[in-house]
């Protein structure tokens, strides 16, 4: 039982490069969410999915570009990084319905950027 | 709109002396509420959420947390501290049904414990 499994977990970019954050889940989840971690901020919302082929922005979504082919991923791109995408990267995914629905996390991915 | 206030960014306890982290929310609607717990350069592990049932609602290792709908709160505590237990504590506020994949967290906790 794999649950969330994101990659890469440790990545350096260059300003200007592009990269893909992979997120998997095999637990069949509809909801599926990107967050980034900096300190003193708590996690903040990137952009969200409740199913497959519906995507929509969360509260910083700029730089950011996000798809929801399968119900199993939900890759979240860097469209050309900047250092202030220096970031610790969450993925998160849940049942729909209950809000008391548990919310499992992946690893994190901790991204450099130069 | 839905907001979580952690009202300490910082907070030292002896080990063995009980622990209060406290966290008050802002919604619109019957909360869901929860309480991460992250370990240093670790992921987040849920220690215990609310969901509209017992309003004391039990955790791991020990915690336990209070829904006061009256105070908007939901402190979380734990009668003994173990070293164990340093981390950074997130709460964490969900969305209604229809926004449920939407978390909203406070900007956290750090737990220091000092022998």
């Amino acid at each position: 039982n794999a649950g969330v499994t994101q990659t890469p977990k440790f990545q350096v970019l260059k300003t200007g490069q592009s990269m893909t954050l992979q997120c998997a889940q095999d637990m069949n989840h509809e909801y599926m969410s990107w967050y980034r971690q900096d300190p003193g901020m708590g996690l903040r919302l990137i952009h969200y999915s409740v199913g497959a082929g519906i995507t929509d922005q969360g509260e910083v979504p700029n730089g950011y570009n996000v798809s929801r082919s399968t119900t199993e991923d939900f890759p979240l791109r860097l469209l050309s990084a900047a250092p202030s995408q220096t970031s610790v990267y969450f993925c998160a995914s849940s049942n729909r319905g209950s809000s008391g629905n548990t919310i499992y996390f992946g690893e994190g991915s901790w991204l450099t950027v130069v | 709109a839905q907001s979580v206030t952690q009202l300490d960014s910082h907070v030292s306890v002896s080990e063995g002396t009980p622990v209060l982290l406290r966290c008050n929310y802002s919604s619109s609607y019957s909360p869901s509420l929860f309480w991460y717990v992250q370990h240093p350069n670790k992921g987040l592990q849920l220690l215990l959420k609310y969901t509209s049932a017992a309003t004391l609602v039990k955790g791991i290792n020990g915690f336990e947390a209070e829904f006061k709908k009256s105070e908007t709160s939901f402190h979380l505590t734990k009668p003994s501290a173990h070293m164990s237990d340093a981390a950074e504590y997130f709460c964490v506020v969900r969305g209604a049904t229809g926004t449920a994949s939407k978390l909203t967290f406070g900007t956290g906790t750090r737990l220091q414990v000092t022998l």
